[in-house]
C-alpha cells in the first residue's frame, strides 16, 4: 500500500513562490501518474498539473500557464509543485493524488493535503 | 469546458436509508469516465467508484454507481452513521484532464 506524505503548511507573500513536496513511503508509486489538484475554500477541487512516472512528460491546466512546475524526483519517490506569482486566490489545500495504469486514470491515491496561505 | 453539477447540496437520511446522489454533466462524458469520491472532514478523499459503475478495492458493495452519457448517480444502501461525508463525483480523461462536481454533503 501506497502512502503519500505532504510537507507541512506555508504562509506566503503575494508574488512570492511556493513548493510543496509530496513523499511516498511502502509500496513503490513508480507506476503512478501523480497530479496536484488544489481546494481553495468553498471551491471546487481544481486540477492543477500531472507527471508521468518516469518524470519526463507533463502536463497542467490552462489556468495555470506559465506559473505552475511538476516535478518528480524517482530516486527518492517524491514529487513537487512548485507554484509562482501568489495571489490571494491561490489560498487553498493542496494535494498530490494518484493514479494507474494511465494518465487519465483517476486518483486511487492521495496525500493528507498541505495549506497554503498568501496573505500580505 | 465540462461542468459537473451535483444534487441535492445536502441530503439528511437514518441509518439504514438508501441515499441517491445525482452528478449531471454538461456534455455527454467519454467513455463514462467519471469517479466517485467520498470526502470527511480533515481527511483526503478517498476513491469509491470508477469507470460510472467499477468500485475501487476495498470499497464495501453498498456503495454502486450508475449512468451513461451525462447523467451519473451513486446510491449507497444500508447506510450507517459512517457514511456522512462529502461526496465529489469527476470526470477523467477530458480536456482540462480531470474535472470535479461541487459536491454533495450526506448527514447520517
Amino acid at each position: 500500500q501506497v502512502h503519500l506524505v505532504q510537507s507541512g503548511a506555508e504562509v506566503k507573500k503575494p508574488g512570492a513562490s511556493v513548493k510543496v513536496s509530496c513523499k511516498a513511503s511502502g509500496s513503490t508509486f513508480t507506476g503512478y501518474y501523480m497530479s496536484w489538484v488544489r481546494q481553495a475554500p468553498g471551491q471546487r477541487f481544481e486540477w492543477m498539473g500531472l507527471i508521468n512516472p518516469s518524470g519526463g512528460s507533463r502536463t497542467h491546466a490552462q489556468k495555470f500557464q506559465g506559473r505552475v512546475s511538476v516535478t518528480r524526483d524517482t530516486s527518492t519517490g517524491t514529487v513537487y509543485l512548485e507554484l509562482s506569482s501568489l495571489r490571494s486566490e491561490d489560498t487553498a489545500v493542496y494535494y498530490c493524488a494518484g493514479g494507474s495504469p494511465t494518465f487519465d486514470s483517476p486518483f486511487e491515491i492521495w496525500g493528507q493535503g498541505t495549506l497554503v496561505t498568501v496573505s500580505s | 469546458e465540462t461542468v459537473l453539477t451535483q444534487s441535492p447540496g445536502t441530503l439528511s437520511l437514518f441509518p439504514g436509508e438508501r441515499a441517491t446522489l445525482s452528478c449531471r454533466a454538461s456534455q455527454t462524458v467519454t467513455n463514462n469516465y467519471v469517479a466517485w469520491y467520498q470526502q470527511k472532514p480533515g481527511q483526503a478523499p478517498t476513491l469509491l467508484i470508477y469507470g460510472a459503475s467499477s468500485r475501487a478495492t476495498g470499497i464495501p458493495d453498498r456503495f454502486s454507481g450508475s449512468g451513461s452519457g451525462a447523467d451519473f448517480t451513486l446510491t449507497i444502501s444500508r447506510l450507517e452513521p459512517e457514511d456522512s461525508a462529502v461526496y465529489y463525483c469527476q470526470q477523467y480523461g477530458s480536456s482540462p484532464m480531470y474535472i470535479f462536481g461541487q459536491g454533495t454533503k450526506l448527514q447520517i
